[in-house]
């Protein structure tokens, strides 16, 4: 079945430091990836999106892109903020967006 | 927009009994989805509805489990017989109708279940 991998955590960075959270992913179909975000003491939400192979999701200094050949959505950002502390989660969903999987998520710490 | 609100929020019972939870999703929101989290691990699908009709349901949801959603607005989850292994939190989400927003999940505060 589909299912999501993705780095575990935790994370440790320095305040402007580059981020890579690697995703893989298993799916017979073509899924639609997403990046979610959940900060201390709130809701998951979405972060950003891609759709179709070699699509380009970005939100707030994120980038993701879909890559089929590798089965890949890694997450980066160039520079790292103390806001970003947060947990992230990769996850795909099948064409219609009937069923999400989402993978177990890697913590993010920002240091100043 | 008040956003996607689950009831209670917390829930403490013993082995054996039965609950059941609420969702609340955005109002014009068509899709809604349940999931259940453990601590360290990502949401795990249980069952997607779209209106009032239950399209989805994974093999995770045994028959001690069971949602409805009767007039396609909110929904509920319950879980009869509650073992230990069902202490996790539940979480509720919806998306929207325009097939551009379909893939947005909007996600509730979730209810944290612990049984004793």
């Amino acid at each position: 079945g589909d299912s999501v991998t993705q780095m575990e955590g935790p994370v440790t960075l320095s305040e402007e430091a580059f981020l890579t959270i690697n995703c893989t992913y298993t799916a017979t179909g073509y899924p639609s990836l997403f990046w979610y975000v959940q900060y201390p003491g709130e809701g998951l939400q979405l972060l950003l999106k891609a759709t179709k192979a070699d699509d380009k999701g970005s939100n707030k200094g994120f980038e993701a892109t879909y890559r089929k050949e590798t089965t890949s959505f890694h997450l980066e950002k160039g520079s790292v903020q103390v806001s970003d502390s947060a947990v992230y989660f990769c996850a795909l969903a099948e064409g219609n967006f009937n069923k999400f999987y989402f993978g177990s998520g890697t913590k993010l710490n920002v240091k100043p | 927009d008040t956003g996607v609100s689950q009831d209670p929020r917390h829930k403490i019972t013993k082995r054996g009994q039965n609950v059941t939870f609420r969702c609340d999703p955005i109002s014009e929101h068509n899709r809604l989805y349940w999931y259940r989290q453990t601590l360290g691990q990502g949401p795990e699908f249980l069952t997607y509805f779209q209106n009032e009709a239950q399209l989805e349901k994974s093999r995770l949801l045994s028959d001690r489990f069971s949602a409805e959603r009767p007039k396609g607005s909110f929904s509920t989850l319950e879980i009869q017989r509650t073992e230990q292994g069902d202490s996790a939190m539940y979480l509720c989400a919806s998306s929207g109708v325009r097939e551009a927003s379909s893939y947005e999940q909007y996600f509730g505060p979730g209810t944290r279940l612990t049984v004793t």
